[in-house]
């Protein structure tokens, strides 16, 4: 297991945009794919956005934040990003980093504190 | 797209067994994962691959798949173990990379 600490969340208006960062220790962002996954107040975990290993050019996105959020990272600066544009009350939630053991198996086995990000008028 | 189907809840008396179950099609082929998540925390793996067992995890918990269903069973249950837990699996049909969780089963220990 890695210590996984996300930043940027904070209060944004509907259609607003925010972008969140996890900062990833050693050489996880290269030898392992990275997620983010968040859990709305009082609901269940749901899957947001994976990334491949090595350069990351594999991108998956969960159906609610397809051509509105954007999964990067940076390997020099040991950071993970999501990009959320259009927001809407319904992205309110905490939202988890997380690190994917096993590329065919999916197993999350590192999780960050978690940042939440509320999206109100 | 990929669908896990958890009771939404379950209650065990202190020392008996839970069975927390988790639904899929075909689960069985796949490698099921579970996570507890007690109130205002972060979710903990317990139980990952099917039957393996992160470290510092009791041996109380283990895990078990077959055909359509995976088994979560925690023996000897205490008070400290309710929490909401979470099945995963990895959906890689159609060269997708992403994680499906149930919907989480509380357990409640009466």
């Amino acid at each position: 297991q890695v210590h996984l600490v996300e930043s940027g969340g904070g209060l944004v208006r509907p259609g607003g945009s925010l972008r969140l960062s996890c900062a990833v220790p050693g050489s996880s962002l290269v030898d392992y794919f990275m997620g983010w996954v968040r859990q709305a107040p009082g609901k269940g975990l749901e899957f947001v956005a994976s990334i491949s290993h090595s350069r990351g050019a594999n991108k998956d996105y969960g159906d609610s934040v397809r051509g509105r959020f954007t999964v990067s990272k940076d390997t020099t600066e040991n950071s993970l990003f999501l990009q959320m544009t259009s927001l809407r009350a319904e992205d309110t939630a905490i939202y988890y980093c997380v690190r994917i053991y096993g590329h065919s198996t999916g197993y999350c086995d590192s999780w960050g504190q978690g940042t939440l990000v509320t999206v109100s008028s | 797209s990929y669908v896990l189907t958890q009771p939404p809840s379950v209650s065990v008396a202190p020392g008996q067994t839970a069975r927390l179950t988790c639904g899929g099609t075909k689960i069985g082929s796949k490698s099921v994962h579970w996570y507890q998540q007690k109130p205002g925390q972060v979710p903990v793996p317990v139980i990952h691959h099917d039957s393996g067992r992160p470290s510092g995890i009791p041996e109380r918990f283990s895990g078990s798949t077959a055909a359509d269903t995976a088994t979560l069973t925690i023996n000897r249950v205490e008070a400290g173990d309710e929490a909401d837990y979470y099945c995963q699996v990895w959906d890689t049909a159609d060269d997708l990379h992403s994680a499906v969780f149930g919907g989480g089963t509380r357990l409640s220990v009466l």
